[in-house]
């Protein structure tokens, strides 16, 4: 069965400082990969979509950006974080085969200060 | 562009009791994907129950169903039989293609014993 996994859980950084989270997938070849990210008591807004290794589309401008290097690793990055980007970020992924559901990684609280 | 609006930000319910959670959206488009998602406190995002447009059938999935209705563009989650484990923030979402999904803001169901 496919699983997704998302680090780390919890995250306090300093403001300027740079950005790391990673989510990877198993059980699933060529997923579709998504970022999401939750403001606190809000929906989730979609950040980032990828259809395959290098192809990435933005849907939002922001200081964040991300990158697929491998086919089941996406990663969403900063250099300087803002206390902006503070929020509750998503990993998703969905098959492009009919299936139009998304499935959740179990997210990232990150909280700049 | 497509919305999606709860217009309910808290809903309380008694125990074995039954609650409606409304949503309406926007989309000139004909065939589409409706979901709900429920966060519990793990803030994981779990699938509920989806609905196909272009199918006049409203879904259910056990004690969960919803209240179809295209021409309208709404789309309510009707919960039988409330348990203390249905306590959580329910998101309704609009799919825009592949997993793109459009959230609302959240309604916020609380469960009393």
């Amino acid at each position: 069965s496919q699983t997704i996994h998302q680090w780390p859980a919890t995250l306090v950084q300093p403001v300027g400082s740079p950005l790391s989270l990673e989510c990877t997938v198993e059980g699933t070849s060529n997923p579709n990969l998504y970022w999401y990210r939750q403001a606190a008591g809000r929906g989730l807004q979609l950040l980032f979509y990828s259809i395959g290794i290098d192809q990435i589309s933005s849907e939002v401008p922001q200081n964040l950006s991300a990158s697929r290097p491998q086919d089941r690793q996406f990663i969403l990055s900063s250099k300087k974080l803002l206390l902006s980007d503070s929020g509750f970020y998503l990993c998703a992924w969905g098959t492009g085969q009919g299936v139009p559901e998304a499935f959740f990684g179990q997210g990232t609280r990150l909280t700049v200060v | 562009a497509q919305t999606v609006t709860q217009s309910q930000p808290e809903m309380s319910v008694q125990e074995a009791e039954t609650v409606t959670l409304s949503c309406t959206y926007d989309t000139s488009e004909s065939d589409y994907y409706l979901f709900w998602y429920k966060q519990p406190p793990s803030r994981q995002m779990i699938l509920v129950i989806r609905q196909e447009a272009y199918k006049q059938q409203n879904a259910t999935e056990n004690r969960f169903s919803v209240n179809f209705q295209k021409a309208a563009k709404s789309f309510s989650l009707k919960i039988s039989d409330s348990q203390l484990g249905d306590a959580a923030m329910y998101f309704c979402a609009y799919n825009q293609g592949a997993q793109k999904l459009v959230f609302g803001q959240g309604t916020r169901l609380t469960i009393n014993p």
